[in-house]
């Protein structure tokens, strides 16, 4: 079924450092993949996300990098800072049947911890 | 723009009680969502309607789920009777449109704890 594996569950950096987190989905359909990034006890937002056309896409220290063939992705935090402390969260699009309107499957989030 | 809102911000009350939470999408957008986020977990898709119509409730316990969309622009769930394994957040997110993906804008969701 629809799927998407997030790992690690768990990151701790020391501030500066880059910061990965990879996922991996089951749909081959899929061809939207957002990543959202949600602070304790706030909504989650939008800090990033591709589509199935691109191999890569960044923006300043964040950065996504797409395998169709392998079927995941992966979200690089590069010169991290205190503040990007949070929980992260991949998604991936899934088709509703034979429609083109679709759904987003989350994978389990990351905790990311940034040692100053 | 004003973003998504949702009411009540928290909410606790004892099982087998019914509740009611409620959304106001960003203006114009015609796809609306609501998601459980059980504690440590990802946000799990209850249903999504585009305008006033459900596109998909596949997840959504409709033994005690209900949910609704009038006029296609404010949103309401509703659980009756709740367990105890209903405790959790309950977002409510807008995008423009849903063809293949596009960004969904998050509410600040309402805490439901089930004692």
């Amino acid at each position: 079924g629809e799927n998407v594996e997030q790992h690690p569950s768990t990151l701790s950096v020391q501030e500066g450092d880059s910061a990965v987190i990879k996922c991996t989905y089951s749909d081959s359909a899929s061809n939207y993949f957002p990543w959202y990034k949600q602070e304790l006890g706030k909504r989650p937002q939008l800090i990033i996300d591709i589509r199935s056309n691109v191999g890569e896409k960044k923006d300043q220290r964040i950065a996504v990098t797409l395998n169709k063939t392998a079927k995941h992705f992966s979200l690089h935090i590069t010169e991290t800072q205190p503040e990007d402390s949070a929980v992260y969260f991949c998604a991936a699009s899934v088709l509703h049947g034979s429609s083109n309107t679709g759904k987003l499957i989350f994978g389990q989030g990351t905790t990311l911890q940034v040692k100053p | 723009e004003a973003g998504v809102a949702q009411s009540p911000r928290y909410k606790i009350i004892e099982k087998r009680q019914s509740v009611a939470f409620w959304c106001n999408p960003i203006s114009g957008h015609a796809t609306l969502y609501w998601y459980q986020q059980i504690l440590g977990q990802g946000p799990k898709l209850l249903i999504q309607f585009q305008n006033n119509g459900v596109v998909d409730d596949s997840q959504l316990p409709k033994d005690r789920f209900s949910a609704e969309r009038l006029k296609g622009v404010d949103s309401t769930l509703k659980i009756q009777p709740a367990k105890l394994e209903d405790s959790a957040v309950y977002l409510c997110a807008s995008s423009l449109e849903e063809i293949r993906g596009s960004e969904q804008f998050f509410g600040p969701g309402t805490r439901l704890t089930v004692l």
